[in-house]
């Protein structure tokens, strides 16, 4: 069965610093894997996606992520993070074949401070 | 752009009232989800749905049932409303064949 853990569940970094929020999978087949973003009182909203092509994915407003098959993880990453990325980030993963149903992670909260 | 709306932002019901939670989207999307989302249990799914009047349960359908007349209305209902069913919960579309589920911007039900 699949499944997704993330790592730490609440994440407090300064603005300007260097944000590394963590997600390992478990697939018995080749995974599609996703970062979603929640700001406050929103829904959720695609941030970058892994489809089997380059396993370095660059999303909106500055995130990338990696693929790294033999560690089975996709870390999300930004360089320099603003206020406004503050928000509850999702990792996902789907059956390659059945990308309708994805199976979530617990979320991670991310407070940038001043 | 895909919109996916959601009858109400905030619901206030009653132990043991009927509520019927509604969502819409204009994309033709073949797909939806319910999902109901808490703290610290992130997002876990209730219904979907992949055709008019076809539905499947999710992995907490206890509770909840749901309807899918329209292939852009999927309706989310609790027969009995109670206090444990007090949360936030999303609407999701997504198109066959396609990567991204769009999500409306959530019902946050408090049962009192």
């Amino acid at each position: 069965a699949q499944s997704v853990t993330q790592l730490g569940s609440h994440v407090s970094v300064s603005e300007g610093a260097l944000v590394l929020l963590r997600c390992n999978y478990s697939s018995s087949v080749p995974p599609y894997l996703f970062w979603y973003v929640q700001y406050p009182n929103q829904g959720l909203q695609l941030l970058l996606k892994y489809t089997s092509a380059a396993t370095l994915v660059k999303g909106i407003n500055g995130f990338e992520a990696e693929f790294n098959k033999s560690q089975t993880s996709f870390h999300l990453r930004k360089p320099s993070v603003h206020i406004s990325d503050t928000a509850e980030y999702f990792c996902a993963v789907s059956d390659a074949g059945n990308n309708r149903k994805l199976i979530w992670g617990l979320g991670t909260s991310l407070a940038v401070n001043p | 752009d895909v919109k996916v709306t959601q009858s109400s932002r905030y619901l206030v019901k009653r132990t043991g009232e009927k509520v019927f939670l509604e969502c819409v989207q204009d994309m033709d999307h073949e797909n939806m989800f319910w999902y109901r989302q808490d703290p610290g249990l992130g997002l876990r799914l209730i219904y979907f749905s992949y055709d008019v009047k076809m539905k499947e349960k999710g992995d907490i359908p206890e509770g909840y049932s749901v309807s899918r007349e329209k292939k852009e209305r999927f309706s989310l209902i609790l027969e009995s409303a109670s206090t444990n069913q007090t949360s936030m919960y999303l609407c999701a579309s997504i198109l066959t064949g396609a990567y991204e589920q769009y999500f409306g911007p959530g019902t946050r039900l408090t049962v009192t």
